[in-house]
């Protein structure tokens, strides 16, 4: 079955621990992406990879960081999170040929206290 | 940047009667207009898209329509089911691929039976 694996689901944690939300699709998929989901706001693209090696930054990249060592994964990497982070997050791939639509995960939600 | 403007909030129907959702966007470059409806618990899927090229793209209940001129799209859903019942968002992008959708607020909508 062709899907966005985000994990873990949920997270309670603490200010300035780190953490890492890993994200793997199975599609072949080029592109990836990381949202953050807030009432009232929509999603806001955090970051995106191209491809391999290849990242850059979405509307809100302060306090994240990405990698794109391998094309399925995607993890999204919060070096000192702050409180201001707790949000629902979405991770995204899309087929690299042009009018793919993305295909999101079923999301993770982080509690940062 | 990209600004999507996305009304109502809140939308409350009867079982059966249509629901509308209207969206407003800045970048004239836009030329990618999708909507996703997401369900509790779960991530964005992708419903209906439509291409700058196209004024109105219509699959079975659903129907979007976009005008160019005035920079505004709008997600008709007719004979409304209590399946219907979720949040949707729409989103714009420049370039065929979509690679970078700019969200709106997102609509919750409520089928009564």
């Amino acid at each position: 079955e062709a899907q966005v694996t985000q994990n873990p689901r949920y997270l309670i944690t603490v200010t300035g621990k780190k953490l890492t939300v890993t994200c793997s699709q199975n599609m072949n998929h080029e592109y990836m992406s990381w949202y953050r989901q807030d009432p009232g706001l929509g999603l806001r693209q955090i970051y995106y990879s191209m491809n391999v090696e290849v990242t850059d930054k979405g509307d809100v990249p302060e306090g994240y960081k990405v990698s794109r060592k391998e094309k399925r994964n995607f993890p999204l990497i919060l070096e000192s999170p702050s409180p201001n982070q707790t949000s629902l997050y979405f991770c995204a791939s899309r087929n690299g040929q042009g009018g793919q639509p993305q295909h999101f995960g079923d999301g993770t939600r982080l509690s940062i206290l | 940047g990209e600004n999507v403007e996305q009304h109502p909030s809140t939308l409350s129907v009867q079982e059966g009667d249509s629901a509308v959702i209207k969206c407003t966007y800045s970048d004239s470059a836009s030329n990618y207009f999708p909507w996703y409806k997401q369900e509790l618990g779960k991530g964005p899927q992708l419903i209906i898209d439509i291409r700058s090229n196209v004024g109105e793209k219509k699959d079975q209940r659903i129907a979007v329509t976009l005008n160019k001129t005035a920079k505004h799209f709008s997600l008709h859903i007719t004979e409304t089911q209590p399946e219907d019942s979720a949040v949707y968002f729409c989103a714009a992008s420049r370039g065929a691929a979509g690679n970078k959708l700019t969200f709106g607020g997102g609509t919750r909508v409520l089928v009564k039976p």
